[in-house]
């Protein structure tokens, strides 16, 4: 069974700060998504990563794959107040048409 | 109507009723699933329909009854529940292609069992 494991669980943090967020998961996968959810909103797409080695960046997020080592990291640049929210790693199933979701990293960034 | 939408958005119910939450999706895929989001739980995957057909059901209560008349329509049918079925209800689409299979999600119904 494919676990997705996230860290930290929780995390506070100031403005202009830097921080990761990690995911780990269990099995081979070479596909993994990172979510964006707001306090009572749905789950917003902000990254697909499709190799070994892939990286992707949009504004003050950068998300990298390495498929070896079964990790996944979302790397927060200056943080601001505005990207205060909870962040999901999921995992594709290759072959079954699902993902498996990380338990989410609540972040909260303070002025 | 664009992306992933979903009816009601707040449901309150006691636990005698009965109640159907509905999901549509405008993005031609060929995939729908059921979400369930509590505070006490990470996001639990409850069923899966892939070309109307079901193809996940994970273990889920026989008080949730999933419906999927074509591939743009998802209901979820409820009766009896319990207060620890109060969660946010989500659904989602994906089309795999090209061997991704991204989701993409409805703003969900915010379900309150009395």
């Amino acid at each position: 069974e494919l676990k997705v494991e996230q860290n930290p669980l929780f995390l506070s943090m100031q403005e202009g700060k830097n921080y990761t967020i990690y995911c780990n998961y269990s099995t081979t996968s070479d596909r993994l998504y990172w979510y964006r959810q707001d306090p009572g909103k749905s789950l917003e797409s902000l990254f697909v990563l499709l190799s070994n080695g892939a990286v992707k960046q949009e504004g003050r997020l950068m998300a990298s794959l390495d498929t070896k080592a079964r990790l996944s990291t979302l790397h927060i640049t200056a943080a601001v107040h505005d990207l205060s929210a909870t962040y999901f790693c999921a995992v594709d199933i290759q072959g079954a048409q699902k993902l498996v979701f990380g338990q989410g990293t609540r972040l909260t960034i303070n002025p | 109507e664009t992306g992933v939408t979903q009816t009601p958005r707040h449901l309150v119910m006691g636990m005698t009723n009965k109640k159907s939450l509905k999901c549509e999706q405008h993005l031609g895929h060929n995939a729908m699933y059921w979400y369930k989001q509590s505070a006490k739980k990470p996001l639990e995957l409850m069923f899966v329909y892939n070309f109307k057909e079901q193809t996940e059901n994970n273990s889920v209560p026989s008080r949730f009854s999933p419906e999927c008349p074509n591939s743009s329509h998802l209901f979820l049918h409820l009766h009896t529940l319990q207060p620890e079925d109060s969660a946010l209800y989500l659904c989602a689409s994906s089309q795999e292609s090209g061997g991704f299979n991204e989701q993409f999600f409805g703003p969900g119904t915010r379900l309150t069992v009395l």
